[in-house]
């Protein structure tokens, strides 16, 4: 059964650090990986990993894929209050025209 | 345009009424997707159209639940005979090319079986 695991399931930081968020999955002919932010209600786009080793970046955010070691990381520097959220991690695979989603890590920046 | 609109955003019904909800998606998308979120879980997929068709369903998607999109445009979700365990987010995404292209969800009807 295909399976994506993040963790922690939540954490509380202090304006100013930096966060990882983990992400790892085991499914069946693993297409892409994706990153999103859910504040309110609708899980928004942060980013598309299919390669192993290029980190993608978008301002104070970055991810990474190693697909050896089947995990994603998320990271935040300098972390604002605005970055709270739920990050969610999903995964496409096999011919299944949809994503896996993970439980999400709930992100609580404290000022 | 704005995005994927989904109306209504929050509904209450009565265990055993029926409940329908609307999704708009982008306008140049052909694909639409329905999830479901429950709290502290990730959406997890109940069904998938391109155009018209409705080419995939998940197991989660009893005989009570039907999806239609018939003009290719709009989509409705239908839940009939509704059960408290059905109580949930229900979301919609479009895309334009398969899902991990970079696909857009709507804010999602909240549903309240009482």
């Amino acid at each position: 059964e295909d399976k994506v695991v993040q963790s922690p399931l939540s954490l509380v930081v202090h304006e100013g650090d930096t966060v990882t968020l983990n992400c790892s999955y085991e499914v069946t002919n693993f297409r892409s990986l994706l990153w999103y932010k859910q504040e309110k209600k609708a899980p928004t786009f942060l980013f598309m990993l299919t390669s192993s080793g290029i980190e993608k970046k978008s301002g104070r955010l970055s991810s990474i894929l190693d697909k050896k070691e089947l995990f994603s990381i998320l990271n935040i520097t300098a972390t604002q209050t605005g970055d709270s959220a739920i990050y969610l991690c999903a995964v496409e695979a096999g011919g299944a025209n949809n994503l896996f989603f993970g439980t999400g890590t709930r992100l609580t920046v404290i000022p | 345009d704005t995005g994927v609109s989904q109306d209504p955003r929050h509904k209450i019904t009565k265990r055993g009424q029926n409940v329908t909800f609307r999704c708009d998606p982008i306008s140049e998308h052909n694909r639409l997707y329905w999830y479901r979120q429950t709290l502290g879980q990730g959406p997890e997929f109940l069904t998938y159209f391109q155009n018209e068709a409705q080419l995939e369903k998940s197991r989660l998607l009893s005989d009570r639940f039907s999806a239609e999109r018939p003009k290719g445009s709009f989509s409705t979700l239908e839940i009939q005979r509704t059960e408290q365990g059905d109580s949930a987010m229900y979301l919609c995404a479009s895309s334009l090319g398969p899902m991990n292209t970079e696909a857009f969800f709507g804010q999602g009807t909240r549903l309240t079986v009482v």
